[in-house]
C-alpha cells in the first residue's frame, strides 16, 4: 500500500522560507507511470494545487505562486520537497503532498497534511 | 484568470441522488479537463472519488459516479448517506502542466 507523509516545521516567520518534504513508502517515486504534487489548503478556505513534479526533475507550478515556489526531488530517498519562499500569513495552510496518474491525471494518493503557520 | 466554478453548498435527503457540477469561467468543460473529484472530511486526507471525468478511483463505492453534464463536469451521488456530508472538490487539467481546483462544494445530508 503506497503511503505518503508530509514533514516540517509547523512554524515558520513571516519573509522565510517554508520547507516540507514528502516521503513515499510502499513504492517507487521514479516510476514513469506517475507524478508527484504539492497541495495546501488554508483555514476555511479551498483546495489550492501548488504544483507538481516528475521523477526527472520536470516541474510545473501555479503561476500564482510559480515566482516563490521550488519543488525537487531525491529519488535516492523516495523523498520529493516543497520550498515556497518569502512566506506571508496567507501561506499558512494545511499543506498536502499527493501522487498524481500522469500529467493531467487526477491525484490518488494522499498524505494525511502537515498544518504549516506563518506567525512572527 | 479562469476560474473554476463549484456550487457553494447543496443539500440531498438521505437515500436522495444529487449532482454537483463542476464549470468554467471561460469555456465548456469536456474530457479534456480530465476531471477529477475529491471528498474532504475535516480532520482526514482527502479521498480520491473519480478521476479523468468518469473514472472511479479504487474502493470507492457505484453510488459515486462521474460524466459531463452539458458544458460542465458532473458529480452524481445515489443513494445518499449520512458520511457523505462533506466537502467536494473538483481540479480541472488546463494544459502545459497547469491544474486548478474549484471553490469547493459542502454537501450537507438532512
Amino acid at each position: 500500500q503506497l503511503q505518503l507523509q508530509e514533514s516540517g516545521p509547523g512554524l515558520v516567520k513571516p519573509s522565510e522560507t517554508l520547507s516540507l518534504t514528502c516521503t513515499v513508502s510502499g513504492g517507487s517515486i521514479s516510476s514513469s507511470s506517475y507524478y508527484w504534487g504539492w497541495i495546501r489548503q488554508p483555514p476555511g478556505k479551498g483546495l489550492e494545487w501548488i504544483g507538481n513534479i516528475y521523477y526527472s526533475g520536470s516541474t510545473y507550478y501555479n503561476p500564482s505562486l510559480k515566482s516563490r515556489v521550488t519543488i525537487s526531488v531525491d529519488t535516492s530517498k523516495n523523498q520529493f520537497s516543497l520550498r515556497l519562499s518569502s512566506v506571508t500569513a496567507a501561506d499558512t495552510a494545511v499543506y498536502y503532498c499527493a501522487r498524481r496518474l500522469g500529467l493531467p491525471g487526477g491525484f490518488d494518493y494522499w498524505g494525511q497534511g502537515t498544518l504549516v503557520t506563518v506567525s512572527s | 484568470q479562469t476560474v473554476v466554478t463549484q456550487e457553494p453548498s447543496f443539500s440531498v435527503s438521505p437515500g436522495g441522488t444529487v449532482t454537483l457540477t463542476c464549470g468554467l469561467s471561460s469555456d465548456s468543460v469536456s474530457t479534456s479537463y480530465y476531471a477529477s473529484w475529491y471528498q474532504l472530511t475535516p480532520g482526514q486526507a482527502p479521498r480520491t472519488l473519480i478521476y479523468s471525468t468518469n473514472t472511479r478511483s479504487s474502493g470507492v463505492p457505484d453510488r459515486f459516479s462521474g460524466s459531463i453534464l452539458g458544458n460542465k463536469a458532473a458529480l452524481t451521488i445515489t443513494g445518499a448517506q449520512a458520511d457523505d456530508e462533506s466537502d467536494y472538490y473538483c481540479v480541472l487539467y488546463m494544459g502545459s502542466g497547469i491544474s486548478i481546483f474549484g471553490g469547493g462544494t459542502k454537501l450537507t445530508v438532512l
